[in-house]
């Protein structure tokens, strides 16, 4: 299984609403990562899971909070966000933290009412 | 932080024709520079990626080209078809940033 899938593939979400976005892997990678892509902007890193240990967090607010059950898991949770964190949530996965291959889900697209 | 430019932020080229598109970094540490495919509404694919140990790396129409020294590579697309018009991500390593990611270029092959 070369794939990472995401779920939900769309979300809408009110400011007052808790929701989570999961991302899954099955190629044995030891390092996943949580991106926020804008429209025609380039993905921009949020979190960094090398081994199960958050190891970046890019000055992310609050209001985002990653979770890595396992090493083929990742969660993002979400909770009193603001309309302007609407855009493109990206997973992706690679064998290790560093110079590899990262691996993209395709993507869940939430909109923040 | 790391700065990564690309140009150009947008190209036409008539199918069959090539395509180039040239990204410059600023830290010569980096030893890794991948380049991402980005169909509208689809996932950043990985397309092509070179390490610095080599100059040149080709995979059928696509091609990367690396000039450590100068601090550029660049991608190239031969014999483009209307299936290569996509947005294209340059990418790289900087400090414990996995990848930072130059603004892209639209690509339009125009049949």
């Amino acid at each position: 299984d070369t794939e990472v899938t995401q779920t939900p593939k769309h979300l809408v979400m009110g400011m007052t609403n808790k929701k989570s976005l999961k991302c899954e892997q099955h190629m044995g990678h030891r390092a996943m990562y949580w991106y926020k892509q804008k429209a025609k902007k380039p993905p921009e890193l949020m979190f960094v899971y090398s081994y199960e240990k958050l190891s970046i967090n890019e000055s992310v607010p609050s209001r985002f909070s990653p979770e890595c059950p396992n090493s083929s898991l990742l969660n993002l949770h979400l909770h009193a966000l603001q309309p302007e964190d609407s855009a493109l949530y990206l997973c992706a996965s690679s064998h290790g933290q560093g110079e590899y291959e990262q691996y993209f889900g395709p993507g869940t697209r939430l909109t923040v009412t | 932080g790391e700065n990564v430019e690309q140009h150009p932020s947008t190209l036409s080229v008539q199918e069959g024709d090539s395509a180039v598109i040239k990204c410059t970094y600023s830290d010569s540490a980096s030893n890794y520079f991948p380049w991402y495919k980005q169909e509208l509404g689809k996932r950043p694919q990985l397309i092509i990626d070179i390490r610095s140990n080599v100059g040149e790396k080709k995979d059928q129409r696509i091609a990367v080209t690396l000039n450590k020294t100068a601090k550029h590579f660049s991608l190239h697309i031969t014999e483009t078809q209307p299936e290569d018009s996509a947005v294209y991500f340059c990418a790289v390593p900087f400090g414990n940033t996995p990848l930072v990611f130059g603004k892209g270029t639209r690509l339009s092959v125009i049949a």
